[in-house]
């Protein structure tokens, strides 16, 4: 059972312009969101995230949006560059796991071309 | 970067033999975390600890176990190694769980595990 999924295994972009990231959850008790960033060879690192109380968060050439009601996250990146070439992990987690826990989907490679 | 050491970082070994795989830390974090990496699932959370001595089933634990004597040092075994269990494993650490704005995880650069 799949409760976060990224249904779009990889994405290519052209250097310069956006990049869209999806990533959609079943669990209703999520309500804080993460995207994280990989490399090849390297562990995942953090990128940005969102609690559930907002619809929108934005650090740099970075926006994550929340749509609660759908039940959906999405990650922009604009101007994309060609070192935004990683997988991209979204992962949620709920207060009543007391938070320890993170629940990750299955990634996205982005390719961004120059 | 975050002061996590995980090895080995590669090993390959036969089905049915006993692998540990360490993780240790020099940031005094309170949470630790083993997951795997598979194509098409993501990472997926194996065991993860909340203090020394205290630790939790994740998602896929069953083949695992984990010890945790000290705080820096994080121990997962595979008491009889299965080709199922092949896989890339990393190590997460965090100082409050992971939902605490600021405070994400970090993770470990991955063991290579393959098991013949």
């Amino acid at each position: 059972d799949q409760q976060v999924k990224q249904n779009s295994p990889s994405l290519s972009v052209q250097e310069g312009r956006i990049s869209i990231l999806n990533c959609d959850y079943t669990n209703s008790m999520f309500d804080y969101f993460l995207w994280y960033k990989k490399y090849p060879a390297e562990g995942p690192t953090f990128l940005i995230s969102i609690s559930s109380i907002k619809d929108k968060n934005e650090d740099g050439r970075f926006t994550v949006f929340l749509n609660k009601s759908a039940k959906h996250l999405s990650l922009h990146i604009v101007p994309s560059q060609p070192g935004d070439s990683a997988v991209y992990f979204c992962a949620a987690s709920a207060r009543e796991t007391s938070g320890s826990r993170l629940t990750f989907g299955e990634g996205t490679q982005l390719t961004v071309n120059p | 970067d975050a002061g996590i050491t995980q090895s080995p970082r590669h090993k390959v070994t036969e089905t049915g033999t006993p692998v540990t795989l360490r993780c240790h830390q020099t940031e005094n974090h309170r949470y630790m975390y083993w997951y795997r990496q598979d194509p098409g699932h993501g990472l997926r959370l194996i065991h993860y600890s909340y203090g020394v001595k205290d630790t939790d089933k994740g998602e896929v634990s069953d083949g695992y176990s984990v010890s945790r004597s000290k705080t820096e040092d994080f121990l997962l075994t595979l008491e009889s190694a299965t080709s199922s269990q092949t896989s890339v494993y990393f190590c997460a650490i965090s100082e409050v769980p992971p939902r605490e704005p600021g405070q994400p995880q970090h993770f470990g650069d991955g063991t290579r595990l393959s098991i013949l």
